[in-house]
């Protein structure tokens, strides 16, 4: 079983749909989690940290079920710039040395 | 604020000349840094752990002699890979993270062996 598991899609959506994105890890001991999200050819860049409680940040909404080892994202009304790939990162420390497990993306393409 | 910045953003060089790539952490101090590499298409795939002062930990399956790492001060951890090969063209990224967890990558280097 992979460390860090996610669908690797594509999930071809509509311009003002919404979509969801799950993830699951298996390093029960897990300290803190992410979403990043990758353009073609860029580097990854922090989308938002995933917290028991969840967060919602404008139109994303991330959620962490600690008891489930489930990591989920909700996009609310899709915009075409959304369409990236989306990484479920699991690190097993809140500390600076420790090493980032990834998911192998998920890719959303979202349409007019 | 915190940022990993990462150079040369592209680079093509000939087969079996040697390539470095610098990756400095800005605003912050990163003892660790992290190298990967990403085929298209493909997830990131840790290459090694790089130790400021110390030997950098490598990854199974990838040749230390050919990818060196050093680490010499708190903000510069540089990859040079050394006689390179086509099959080393990829992307290269670096990142450190910042307490909490938190991971900053660099704006990664596109390497073409030719």
């Amino acid at each position: 079983r992979k460390e860090v598991e996610q669908d690797p899609g594509p999930f071809n959506v509509p311009e003002g749909a919404t979509v969801a994105f799950n993830c699951t890890y298996s390093n029960s001991a897990s300290q803190s989690f992410f979403w990043y999200r990758q353009d073609c050819r860029k580097e990854p860049k922090l989308l938002m940290s995933v917290y028991s409680s969840g967060n919602e940040d404008g139109r994303f909404t991330a959620q962490l079920n600690r008891a489930s080892q489930y990591i989920s994202l909700l996009i609310r009304d899709s915009k075409l710039s959304d369409s990236a790939t989306y990484l479920c990162v699991v690190n097993p420390t809140t500390g600076t040395a420790s090493k980032l497990t990834f998911g192998t993306g998920t890719r959303l393409q979202v349409t007019l | 604020g915190a940022v990993v910045s990462q150079h040369p953003s592209r680079v093509i060089c000939k087969s079996g000349t040697s390539v470095k790539i610098e990756c400095r952490s800005l605003d912050f101090q990163a003892t660790t840094m992290f190298w990967y590499r990403q085929f298209p298409k493909q997830s990131l795939m840790l290459m090694a752990t790089s130790n400021e002062g110390s030997k950098a930990t490598y990854e199974q399956g990838v040749e230390k002699d050919k990818f060196l790492i050093n680490h010499a001060s708190l903000t510069l951890s540089t990859l040079t890979v050394t006689s390179a090969h086509p099959e080393d063209s990829s992307f290269y990224i670096c990142s450190a993270n910042l307490a909490g967890g938190l991971s900053l990558f660099g704006e990664g280097s596109w390497l073409t062996v030719v």
